[in-house]
């Protein structure tokens, strides 16, 4: 969603547990969704994408998943490591009525990995 | 993926002067590069889209007058504050898309008014 907040939610893992990072989102007419991860003192690195004429997408170690009935996304990140350690955003691509597109990014999830 | 640099990295200044970042693409060309604004333990907030050869898009509520954006050649985009202020203290990040739509962000540049 577009909501932006003070206090990120915090998901802590185990490391080489699964880690499973939810996102809403609010435009029915977006198309085509983004996952990024962003290190502290850093710019986003993009992960993995999906567009919405699908509902699963695998890379190495991430999986998107896309609900479009609930407008939901989730990032899955296999065999959590340490290194993963960061900020997680969604971010929406809607297509504004003046033209173009933009990029729209939800709170973000902070995921702290346990050793 | 695509490598996109800002400069500088960090930047402190008095308050009142101008300050200039840089955003470069390094490796494709991009029409469209973007400004966002982050304050800690927040999301990235959409300044302005910058537009090769033409006038930047602003955001809602952010002041054209006050964050001057110029998009002079396909690898470039500056975002000069005017005027800053403590309230400007920021991160400031630029994203660079691709011509299949990808978006690739800088490493964004910490603003520190005094």
């Amino acid at each position: 969603g577009e909501s932006v907040g003070l206090h990120l939610p915090t998901l802590s893992v185990q490391e080489g547990d699964n880690s499973i990072i939810n996102c809403a989102y609010s435009n029915s007419a977006s198309d085509y969704f983004i996952w990024y991860k962003q290190e502290s003192g850093k710019g986003p690195q993009f992960i993995i994408d999906i567009r919405s004429n699908m509902d699963k997408r695998q890379g190495q170690r991430v999986t998107v998943l896309l609900n479009k009935t609930v407008k939901h996304l989730s990032l899955q990140i296999a065999a959590t490591q340490p290194g993963d350690s960061a900020v997680y955003f969604c971010a929406e691509k809607s297509a504004p009525r003046g033209g173009g597109n933009k990029l729209t990014f939800g709170t973000g999830t902070q995921l702290k990995v346990e050793l | 993926g695509a490598v996109v640099s800002q400069h500088p990295s960090r930047v402190i200044c008095k308050s009142g002067t101008s300050v200039k970042i840089e955003c470069r693409s390094l490796d494709f060309q991009a029409t469209t590069m973007f400004w966002y604004r982050q304050f800690p333990k927040q999301s990235l907030m959409l300044m302005a889209t910058s537009n090769e050869g033409s006038k930047a898009t602003y955001e809602q509520g952010v002041e054209k007058d006050k964050f001057l954006i110029n998009h002079a050649s396909l690898t470039l985009s500056t975002l000069t504050v005017t005027s800053a202020h403590p309230e400007d203290s920021s991160f400031y990040i630029c994203s660079a898309r691709t011509m299949q739509e990808t978006q690739y962000f800088g490493p964004g540049t910490r603003l520190l008014v005094l």
